[in-house]
């Protein structure tokens, strides 16, 4: 049974740039999440997805943009980069939207703006 | 609003010593409760849970009870080893719309076991 996975693994990037990061979430599971975790804090939530429509989100500027596909995988757009985008970005799924569930979360993608 | 208080690190043990890492929350109801493991250069790691009231969570040795007269999660390990270093995170879905769902994290509590 595969977990979630995420890709790619590292990413450096410049200010000003944009960048996608993608999470495939566990079988059988159709709701995604996304948390920065900047070094040092923990994770902070992002947004979440459920049937492709962004359901919740987090304290986050519109730079940080979603999208989540039939198969329920899921991307994450970040425009017009900032050094304080630096972090680890995690996805996590669950079995479904509004349910109490557990997720279960990906190894996370380091992302480092210079 | 919601949010979770974990005491501040690092801690740092010798092996086969006790561990306790506090954490408190505040919630609207009552919400289920986690403790996640993060493991060095790793993404997170479900721990253990508990979804009511004086419920105990277990797994791998560390336990945790849900005091709603506390409002407290603290974890716990009787005989730690090295290969539990890592950092470990309270966690709790607050209610939104009448359900559960992101998950607040607490700051985390990184442990460290000296052999």
């Amino acid at each position: 049974d595969a977990g979630v996975t995420q890709s790619p693994t590292h990413l450096i990037k410049t200010r000003g740039q944009q960048v996608t990061l993608r999470c495939s979430p566990k079988s059988g599971h159709d709701t995604v999440s996304w948390y920065q975790q900047a070094l040092g804090q923990g994770p902070q939530f992002i947004f979440q997805y459920y049937e492709e429509e962004e359901r919740q989100r987090g304290n986050f500027p519109d730079r940080f943009s979603g999208h989540q596909f039939p198969n329920y995988s899921s991307e994450l757009n970040v425009n017009a980069l900032l050094l304080g985008d630096s972090a680890l970005y995690l996805c996590a799924s669950s079995l479904s939207f509004g349910v109490t569930d557990t997720q279960y979360f990906g190894p996370g993608t380091r992302l480092t703006v210079l | 609003g919601d949010s979770v208080t974990q005491m501040e690190g690092p801690v740092t043990l010798s092996e086969e010593a006790f561990l306790t890492i506090n954490c408190t929350y505040t919630a609207t109801g009552y919400p289920s409760l986690f403790w996640y493991v993060q493991y060095p250069g790793e993404g997170l790691q479900l721990l253990l849970k508990a979804t009511k009231a004086d419920d105990k969570g277990s797994n791998k040795g560390f336990e945790a009870t849900y005091r709603k007269e506390t409002t407290s999660f603290h974890l716990e390990k009787g005989s730690v080893q090295v290969s539990d270093s890592a950092v470990y995170f309270c966690a709790l879905p607050p209610l939104y719309g009448g359900s559960q769902g992101n998950l607040i994290f607490g700051k985390g509590t990184k442990l460290s076991v000296k052999p």
